[in-house]
Protein backbone atom coordinates (compact mmCIF):
# COMPACT_ATOMS: atom_id res chain seq x y z
CA UNK A 1 0.00 0.00 0.00
CA UNK A 2 1.45 3.73 -0.81
CA UNK A 3 2.56 5.50 1.97
CA UNK A 4 4.08 8.23 3.51
CA UNK A 5 7.03 8.03 6.07
CA UNK A 6 8.96 9.88 8.62
CA UNK A 7 12.10 9.35 10.10
CA UNK A 8 13.41 9.95 12.55
CA UNK A 9 10.16 9.84 15.01
CA UNK A 10 11.38 11.20 17.73
CA UNK A 11 14.95 13.65 18.00
CA UNK A 12 16.83 15.20 20.51
CA UNK A 13 19.59 17.56 19.42
CA UNK A 14 21.52 20.65 20.48
CA UNK A 15 21.36 24.40 19.51
CA UNK A 16 23.27 24.88 16.84
CA UNK A 17 23.60 21.93 15.39
CA UNK A 18 22.03 20.96 11.95
CA UNK A 19 19.27 18.33 11.61
CA UNK A 20 17.41 16.87 8.67
CA UNK A 21 14.19 15.14 9.30
CA UNK A 22 13.05 12.86 6.03
CA UNK A 23 10.12 12.85 4.55
CA UNK A 24 9.40 9.79 1.81
CA UNK A 25 6.29 9.32 -0.05
CA UNK A 26 5.33 6.32 -2.54
CA UNK A 27 2.03 7.78 -3.92
CA UNK A 28 4.18 9.26 -6.82
CA UNK A 29 2.81 12.41 -5.28
CA UNK A 30 3.59 15.83 -7.07
CA UNK A 31 2.74 18.14 -4.24
CA UNK A 32 4.63 17.99 -0.55
CA UNK A 33 4.54 19.71 2.14
CA UNK A 34 6.15 20.28 5.28
CA UNK A 35 4.06 21.79 8.49
CA UNK A 36 5.03 22.20 12.13
CA UNK A 37 2.72 22.10 15.02
CA UNK A 38 2.81 23.87 18.53
CA UNK A 39 0.07 24.61 21.01
CA UNK A 40 -1.72 27.17 20.23
CA UNK A 41 0.07 27.51 16.60
CA UNK A 42 -2.28 24.41 15.26
CA UNK A 43 -0.27 23.34 11.65
CA UNK A 44 1.90 25.87 10.10
CA UNK A 45 3.26 25.33 6.88
CA UNK A 46 7.12 25.82 6.87
CA UNK A 47 7.95 24.87 3.25
CA UNK A 48 6.55 23.16 -0.10
CA UNK A 49 7.29 21.96 -3.10
CA UNK A 50 5.24 20.82 -6.38
CA UNK A 51 7.79 18.67 -8.32
CA UNK A 52 10.82 17.77 -8.78
CA UNK A 53 13.19 20.95 -8.28
CA UNK A 54 10.34 23.17 -7.04
CA UNK A 55 10.51 24.59 -4.11
CA UNK A 56 8.31 27.15 -2.20
CA UNK A 57 8.61 29.26 1.27
CA UNK A 58 5.25 28.77 3.88
CA UNK A 59 4.66 30.83 6.58
CA UNK A 60 7.65 29.73 9.05
CA UNK A 61 10.41 29.25 6.64
CA UNK A 62 13.38 30.80 8.43
CA UNK A 63 16.04 28.71 9.45
CA UNK A 64 14.94 25.96 7.43
CA UNK A 65 15.21 24.95 3.77
CA UNK A 66 14.19 21.96 1.50
CA UNK A 67 15.27 20.66 -1.21
CA UNK A 68 13.63 18.12 -4.02
CA UNK A 69 15.80 16.28 -6.48
CA UNK A 70 13.09 13.10 -6.60
CA UNK A 71 9.02 12.96 -6.77
CA UNK A 72 9.52 10.65 -3.41
CA UNK A 73 11.38 12.78 -1.06
CA UNK A 74 11.37 15.80 0.56
CA UNK A 75 14.06 16.45 3.58
CA UNK A 76 14.03 19.21 6.10
CA UNK A 77 16.86 20.61 6.91
CA UNK A 78 17.23 22.81 10.36
CA UNK A 79 20.33 24.62 9.35
CA UNK A 80 21.52 25.97 12.51
CA UNK A 81 18.95 24.48 15.26
CA UNK A 82 17.05 27.10 17.65
CA UNK A 83 15.11 25.85 21.23
CA UNK A 84 12.31 27.93 19.29
CA UNK A 85 12.40 25.26 17.08
CA UNK A 86 11.18 22.37 19.21
CA UNK A 87 8.40 21.19 17.56
CA UNK A 88 6.18 18.55 15.95
CA UNK A 89 6.77 17.94 12.44
CA UNK A 90 4.54 17.06 9.77
CA UNK A 91 5.02 16.00 6.13
CA UNK A 92 1.94 15.75 3.65
CA UNK A 93 1.50 14.80 0.16
CA UNK A 94 -1.49 14.97 -2.43
CA UNK A 95 -1.52 14.38 -5.90
CA UNK A 96 -2.36 17.01 -8.33
CA UNK A 97 -2.87 21.06 -8.19
CA UNK A 98 -6.19 21.48 -7.29
CA UNK A 99 -7.90 22.33 -3.31
CA UNK A 100 -9.93 19.80 -2.91
CA UNK A 101 -7.20 17.03 -3.35
CA UNK A 102 -6.37 15.43 -0.16
CA UNK A 103 -3.15 15.99 1.72
CA UNK A 104 -1.89 12.72 3.45
CA UNK A 105 0.27 13.79 6.50
CA UNK A 106 3.10 11.40 7.50
CA UNK A 107 3.25 9.96 11.47
CA UNK A 108 5.23 13.15 12.36
CA UNK A 109 8.23 14.05 14.05
CA UNK A 110 8.98 14.93 17.41
CA UNK A 111 11.96 17.74 17.56
CA UNK A 112 13.60 18.83 20.59
CA UNK A 113 16.49 21.33 20.41
CA UNK A 114 18.23 21.71 24.07
CA UNK B 1 -6.31 38.73 13.03
CA UNK B 2 -5.61 35.73 11.84
CA UNK B 3 -7.03 34.02 8.29
CA UNK B 4 -8.63 31.44 10.22
CA UNK B 5 -10.05 31.15 13.93
CA UNK B 6 -10.96 28.43 15.68
CA UNK B 7 -12.51 27.77 18.81
CA UNK B 8 -9.47 26.86 21.16
CA UNK B 9 -11.19 24.29 23.66
CA UNK B 10 -10.89 21.45 24.70
CA UNK B 11 -14.14 20.24 24.80
CA UNK B 12 -15.81 17.39 26.87
CA UNK B 13 -19.07 15.93 26.24
CA UNK B 14 -21.12 12.69 27.04
CA UNK B 15 -21.13 10.17 24.47
CA UNK B 16 -24.30 10.30 22.68
CA UNK B 17 -24.19 14.00 22.52
CA UNK B 18 -24.22 16.39 19.74
CA UNK B 19 -21.29 17.95 19.34
CA UNK B 20 -20.33 21.10 17.03
CA UNK B 21 -17.31 23.12 15.98
CA UNK B 22 -16.81 25.76 14.91
CA UNK B 23 -14.97 28.12 12.71
CA UNK B 24 -14.53 31.56 11.23
CA UNK B 25 -12.35 33.30 8.22
CA UNK B 26 -11.43 36.86 7.08
CA UNK B 27 -10.14 35.70 3.90
CA UNK B 28 -13.30 35.76 1.48
CA UNK B 29 -11.24 34.51 -1.21
CA UNK B 30 -11.60 30.77 0.46
CA UNK B 31 -13.70 28.32 -1.36
CA UNK B 32 -12.43 25.43 0.02
CA UNK B 33 -13.21 24.11 2.94
CA UNK B 34 -12.34 21.14 4.96
CA UNK B 35 -12.27 19.24 8.06
CA UNK B 36 -9.42 17.28 9.11
CA UNK B 37 -9.33 14.82 12.45
CA UNK B 38 -6.29 14.35 14.70
CA UNK B 39 -5.94 10.91 16.70
CA UNK B 40 -3.14 11.53 20.01
CA UNK B 41 0.51 11.26 18.70
CA UNK B 42 -0.56 10.60 14.83
CA UNK B 43 -1.02 12.77 11.74
CA UNK B 44 -3.94 14.67 10.54
CA UNK B 45 -6.21 12.82 8.24
CA UNK B 46 -8.99 14.26 5.84
CA UNK B 47 -12.54 13.70 7.12
CA UNK B 48 -14.71 16.07 5.21
CA UNK B 49 -14.54 19.08 2.68
CA UNK B 50 -17.13 21.28 1.00
CA UNK B 51 -16.92 23.94 -1.81
CA UNK B 52 -18.47 27.08 -1.34
CA UNK B 53 -21.43 27.17 1.19
CA UNK B 54 -24.15 24.67 1.94
CA UNK B 55 -24.15 21.53 3.85
CA UNK B 56 -22.37 18.39 3.42
CA UNK B 57 -23.19 15.15 5.30
CA UNK B 58 -21.52 11.92 5.47
CA UNK B 59 -22.83 9.46 8.12
CA UNK B 60 -22.97 11.06 11.51
CA UNK B 61 -20.67 13.91 10.32
CA UNK B 62 -22.23 17.03 8.58
CA UNK B 63 -20.18 20.17 7.39
CA UNK B 64 -21.78 23.37 7.03
CA UNK B 65 -20.67 26.53 4.89
CA UNK B 66 -22.02 30.17 5.35
CA UNK B 67 -20.03 32.18 3.27
CA UNK B 68 -21.52 35.90 3.64
CA UNK B 69 -20.92 34.96 7.17
CA UNK B 70 -17.67 33.45 6.84
CA UNK B 71 -18.32 30.61 9.09
CA UNK B 72 -18.07 26.90 8.89
CA UNK B 73 -19.33 24.03 11.47
CA UNK B 74 -18.71 20.74 11.91
CA UNK B 75 -21.50 18.37 13.41
CA UNK B 76 -21.18 15.25 15.08
CA UNK B 77 -23.98 13.39 15.56
CA UNK B 78 -24.73 10.44 18.31
CA UNK B 79 -21.04 10.60 19.60
CA UNK B 80 -18.71 8.02 20.03
CA UNK B 81 -16.30 7.27 22.69
CA UNK B 82 -13.64 6.82 19.21
CA UNK B 83 -14.39 10.59 18.26
CA UNK B 84 -12.28 11.67 20.51
CA UNK B 85 -9.49 13.69 18.64
CA UNK B 86 -8.50 17.23 17.60
CA UNK B 87 -10.53 18.51 14.73
CA UNK B 88 -8.71 20.84 12.50
CA UNK B 89 -10.59 23.27 10.07
CA UNK B 90 -8.71 24.13 6.56
CA UNK B 91 -9.27 26.36 4.20
CA UNK B 92 -7.88 26.97 0.35
CA UNK B 93 -8.23 30.01 -2.20
CA UNK B 94 -9.97 28.73 -5.60
CA UNK B 95 -6.34 27.48 -7.63
CA UNK B 96 -4.14 28.07 -5.00
CA UNK B 97 -2.77 24.33 -6.22
CA UNK B 98 -4.00 23.01 -2.32
CA UNK B 99 -1.67 24.80 -0.07
CA UNK B 100 -4.26 25.22 3.25
CA UNK B 101 -4.38 27.27 5.82
CA UNK B 102 -5.82 25.88 9.42
CA UNK B 103 -7.54 26.52 12.40
CA UNK B 104 -5.23 25.91 15.61
CA UNK B 105 -7.88 23.08 16.34
CA UNK B 106 -9.91 22.02 18.96
CA UNK B 107 -9.35 18.78 21.28
CA UNK B 108 -12.69 16.91 21.77
CA UNK B 109 -12.91 14.21 24.23
CA UNK B 110 -16.30 12.27 24.26
CA UNK B 111 -17.20 10.31 27.77
CA UNK B 112 -18.52 7.17 27.93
Amino acid sequence: DAEITQSPRHKITETGRQVTLACHQTWNHNNMFWYRQDLGHGLRLIHYSYGVQDTNKGEVSDGYSVSRSNTEDLPLTLESAASSQTSVYFCASSESGIPTDTQYFGPGTRLTVL
Amino acid sequence: QKEVEQDPGPLSVPEGAIVSLNCTYSNSAFQYFMWYRQYSRKGPELLMYTYSSGNKEDGRFTAQVDKSSKYISLFIRDSQPSDSATYLCAMSVRGANSKLTFGKGITLSVRP
